[in-house]
């Protein structure tokens, strides 16, 4: 079955202590993105990758990093958490080269609080 | 600055009446137009995309989008509102391919 693969769904944590979301596709797609859901906010990018060892800042990319070292994961990473990223999370990845209007498949989001 | 409003974080309608979302873009090039739909505990999924040509575009469960170019606008519409599409639903736009811009989101609520 094609999926994106997010884990864990919940994390609660302290402020300081570095953590890494997983993300996973078995797509073979080019193009994966990180996203944060807020309310009334929508959804926000943070980061994204157009291939290996390719990756650029979105909209809000403080406080993150990525890394795209296999093609089919993305992990988001949090060195030093703050209570400001506490949000819901998304990872979505897409075609990239085939067409423009190639939609995202997103996973399932991880909640993150942070104490 | 390119970017996609919804009007409306909140709409309910009657269980068999019109849904009507509103979804409007700023940019003077078309960009691409995406619905996506969000139930509770779960990622987005498409819902429809525009397809270059069209103007009205069919989605999954009964949802379509009318592209209208000259009002910058792709409203999503369902004529009879089902218990089961209270959800929360996302407007998208892509100019390049490579970012994705959304809305803030509408919640629909379907009163029996």
């Amino acid at each position: 079955e094609a999926q994106v693969t997010q884990n864990p769904r919940y994390l609660i944590t302290v402020t300081g202590k570095k953590l890494t979301v997983t993300c996973s596709q078995n797509m073979n797609h080019e193009y994966m993105s990180w996203y944060r859901q807020d309310p009334g906010l929508g959804l926000r990018q943070i980061y994204y990758s157009m291939n290996v060892e390719v990756t650029d800042k979105g909209d809000v990319p403080e406080g993150y990093k990525v890394s795209r070292k296999e093609k089919r994961n993305f992990p988001l990473i949090l060195e030093s958490p703050s209570p400001n990223q506490t949000s819901l999370y998304f990872c979505a990845s897409g075609m990239l080269f085939s067409s423009y209007n190639s939609p995202l498949h997103f996973g399932n989001g991880t909640r993150l609080t942070v104490t | 600055a390119q970017s996609v409003t919804q009007l409306g974080s909140h709409v309910s309608v009657s269980e068999g009446a019109l849904v009507l979302l509103r979804c409007n873009y700023s940019s003077s090039v078309p960009p691409y137009l995406f619905w996506y739909v969000q139930y509770p505990n779960q990622g987005l999924q498409l819902l429809l995309k525009y397809t270059t040509g069209a103007t009205l575009v069919k989605g999954i469960n009964g949802f379509e989008a009318e592209f209208k170019k000259s009002e910058t606008s792709f409203h999503l519409t369902k004529p009879s509102a089902h218990m089961s599409d209270a959800a929360e639903y996302f407007c998208a736009v892509s100019f390049t391919g490579n970012q994705f811009y959304f809305g803030t989101g509408t919640s629909l609520t379907v009163i029996p």
